[in-house]
């Protein structure tokens, strides 16, 4: 079945520093993948998302790069704030109709 | 603006007790979920709805039933609260129109089962 596998928090990273979270997936088939962002105490909502391979999806600083050969859609940002600080969830839709979901990755941000 | 709501953010209840949660969303969208989300666990699917009166079991679906008797709303139903059901629900619906099929998420419900 399809899987999403993410790194395991938390990342804690000082303001401006260069950030990285790695998201794999197994899947059949051409699936859609996504980045959603919780905020603490709200529910998730869509950061970014890429439809078919090699598409970039971006949104906020925040970019990923849907990589078919390499299976991967890792987030990355250049300079992170404060206020980014939360958990990031990789997902991907395949051919099942149930999206999948990593485990979450927790952000923290220092000043 | 797209909107998914549930009805409590915050639910404390006693042990044996029926507890229902709301969601109701404005987007006219056909599918919707209930989630449960633990540390360390992610985001685990308790049941899914195709449509109205049209319902799935998710990974997770023992102790808790459903209902979604109109299409704009999906009720969670624990019939006998346990302490081991403490834990945040969120809910989450989305439309099969486009490709992307992205979810749109409600603020979630903590609840608590003392």
């Amino acid at each position: 079945g399809d899987s999403v596998t993410q790194m395991e928090g938390p990342v804690t990273l000082s303001e401006e520093a260069f950030l990285t979270i790695n998201c794999t997936y197994t899947a059949t088939g051409y699936p859609s993948l996504f980045w959603y962002v919780q905020y603490p105490g709200e529910g998730l909502q869509l950061l970014l998302k890429a439809t078919k391979a090699d598409d970039k999806g971006s949104n906020k600083g925040f970019e990923a790069t849907y990589r078919k050969e390499t299976t991967s859609f890792h987030l990355e940002k250049g300079s992170v704030q404060v206020s980014d600080s939360a958990v990031y969830f990789c997902a991907l839709r395949g051919g099942s109709y149930i999206p999948t979901f990593g485990r979450g990755t927790s952000l923290i941000v220092h000043p | 603006d797209v909107k998914v709501t549930q009805s409590s953010r915050y639910l404390v209840k006693r042990t044996g007790e029926k507890v229902f949660l709301e969601c109701v969303q404005d987007m006219d969208h056909e599918n919707m979920f209930w989630y449960r989300q633990d540390p360390g666990l992610g985001l685990r699917l308790i049941y899914f709805s195709y449509d109205v009166k049209m319902k799935e079991k998710g990974d997770i679906p023992e102790g808790y039933s459903v209902s979604r008797e109109k299409k704009e709303r999906f009720s969670l139903i624990l019939e006998s609260a346990s302490t081991n059901q403490t834990s945040m629900y969120l809910c989450a619906s989305r439309t099969l129109a486009g490709d992307s099929y992205e979810q749109y998420f409600g603020p979630g419900t903590r609840l608590t089962v003392t």
